[in-house]
């Protein structure tokens, strides 16, 4: 049983489109993660959702917007896709959104913008 | 901005020694977590330290903080091939609780 699954694994798409990347939690955690790995392995938190409430949102172009429809569901929409949004996207549930909180990963989105 | 750092880079050792790294941060902090991230897979929760405690052990894992210095370090002993991984640190910034910070990690090479 997958705790946190997203879909897809991979995504190749040409620059301007406009893409989702899915993200469901079976943990019954209450706090839900969008974070964004370079190539250089640097894992940057883009915006955390607790209990379908933004709670973090970090310096984030506004192509980007997440969408919580409850709390086992982050999903993440981004417009105009740039080259430079290649990268690998991971979601994360924690039970409780403190640093006190394992996080929880789901095996990432590889997203190539071409 | 980035909170941890971990050091070295990069690390190749043999099956059987011990690896040794460490994570700096700037901040105060509440709690420290290590991660481990296999190749194409995402990251598994190691070890958790708390601000007040200044080692933690876990199976072959050996963690300490010290908050003087505001360093941590992880150590596996008796290394195998299977922990060939990249290892990060993520720190909480204090009175920011809900954000979770994580350094560019340190990639582990184990021979065989």
């Amino acid at each position: 049983d997958t705790a946190v699954s997203q879909t897809p694994k991979y995504l190749v798409t040409q620059m301007g489109n406009d893409k989702s990347i899915k993200c469901e939690q079976n943990l019954g955690h209450d706090t839900m993660y969008w974070y964004k790995q370079d190539s250089k392995k640097f894992l940057k938190i883009m915006f955390s959702y607790n209990n379908k409430e933004l709670i973090i949102n970090e310096t984030v172009p506004n192509r980007f917007s997440p969408k919580s429809p409850d709390k086992a569901h982050l999903n993440l929409h981004i417009n105009s896709l740039e080259l430079g949004d290649s990268a690998v996207y991971f979601c994360a549930s924690s039970p409780s959104g403190t640093g006190a909180s394992p996080l929880h990963f789901g095996n990432g989105t590889r997203l190539t913008v071409t | 901005s980035q909170q941890g750092e971990e050091d070295p880079q990069a690390l190749s050792i043999q099956e059987g020694e011990n690896a040794t790294m460490n994570c700096s941060y700037k901040t105060s902090i509440n709690n420290l977590q290590w991660y481990r991230q296999n190749s194409g897979r995402g990251l598994v929760h190691l070890i958790l330290i708390r601000s007040n405690e200044r080692e933690k052990h876990s199976g072959r894992l050996r963690v300490t903080l010290d908050t003087s210095k505001k360093s941590s370090s992880l150590l596996i002993t008796a290394s195998r091939a299977a922990d060939t991984a990249s290892y990060f640190c993520a720190t909480d910034g204090g009175s920011n609780d809900y954000k979770l910070s994580f350094g560019a990690g340190t990639t582990v090479t184990v021979r065989a």
